[in-house]
């Protein structure tokens, strides 16, 4: 158990709506990552988060947009969902987001869009 | 445009003998190096790094090699063990820049019993 928790597991919804997937990092950590696992791909790096300020963009799409809160957890809100973004979606946290840093891994939630 | 590549999507291992997995870069600004494994239904968890002053890392049974001029690194595990089946990413980041990591596809280990 990393420590990072993400809800919910399993996320079904159709073309064209809306959804929001929840992190909490790790007791004392004060960045969050948020990565894309498509099939058979590597994790593609989205956003990363410091103390609630954006820190890092990787190839997030305009449709998606995230936050991290005062309480340090995070939220990534997809929007027009197309079939395309059907994915794995982890988060991750670390201690300050700085460049020695682990990144320490939630489970993920597994997005279908039908 | 995969800047960080694992050619071979699946390896299969005896117990007990060496597993090496391969991992390819094109970016020659990236100065760390990780592994991690990943179970199903379970995040990646760090395995083991390296940073690019250095051209190995040992851990145990675990041992990254950094080959800069080929832009490439392995990872050796041995012996290795039928726990040890799962699925392997390789990653990179450039510490001037974001701390993001770049991941390979992952190679899918099955150590035989």
């Amino acid at each position: 158990d990393s420590g990072v928790t993400q809800t919910p597991k399993h996320l079904i919804t159709a073309t064209g709506q809306r959804v929001t997937l929840r992190c909490s990092p790790r007791s004392g950590d004060l960045s969050v990552y948020w990565y894309q696992q498509s099939l058979d791909q590597g994790l593609q790096f989205l956003i990363h988060y410091y103390n609630g300020e954006e820190r890092a963009k990787g190839n997030i799409l305009e449709r998606f947009s995230a936050q991290q809160f005062p309480d340090l957890h995070s939220e990534l809100n997809l929007s027009s969902l197309e079939l395309g973004d059907s994915a794995l979606y982890f988060c991750a946290s670390s201690l300050s987001g700085g460049a020695w840093d682990e990144q320490f891994f939630g489970p993920g939630t597994r997005l279908t869009v039908l | 445009d995969q800047q960080v590549k694992q050619n071979s999507p699946s390896l299969s291992v005896q117990e007990g003998r060496i597993s090496i997995l391969n991992c390819d870069y094109t970016n020659s600004m990236f100065d760390y190096f990780l592994w991690y494994k990943k179970y199903p239904a379970e995040g990646p968890t760090f395995l083991i790094s390296i940073s690019s002053i250095k051209d190995k890392n040992e851990d145990g049974r675990f041992t990254v090699f950094l080959n800069k001029s080929a832009k490439h690194l392995s990872l050796h595990i041995v012996p290795s063990q039928p726990g040890d089946s799962a699925v392997y990413f390789c990653a990179a980041s450039a510490r001037t820049g974001a701390n993001n990591l770049f991941f390979g596809t992952g190679t899918r280990l099955t150590v035989i019993p």
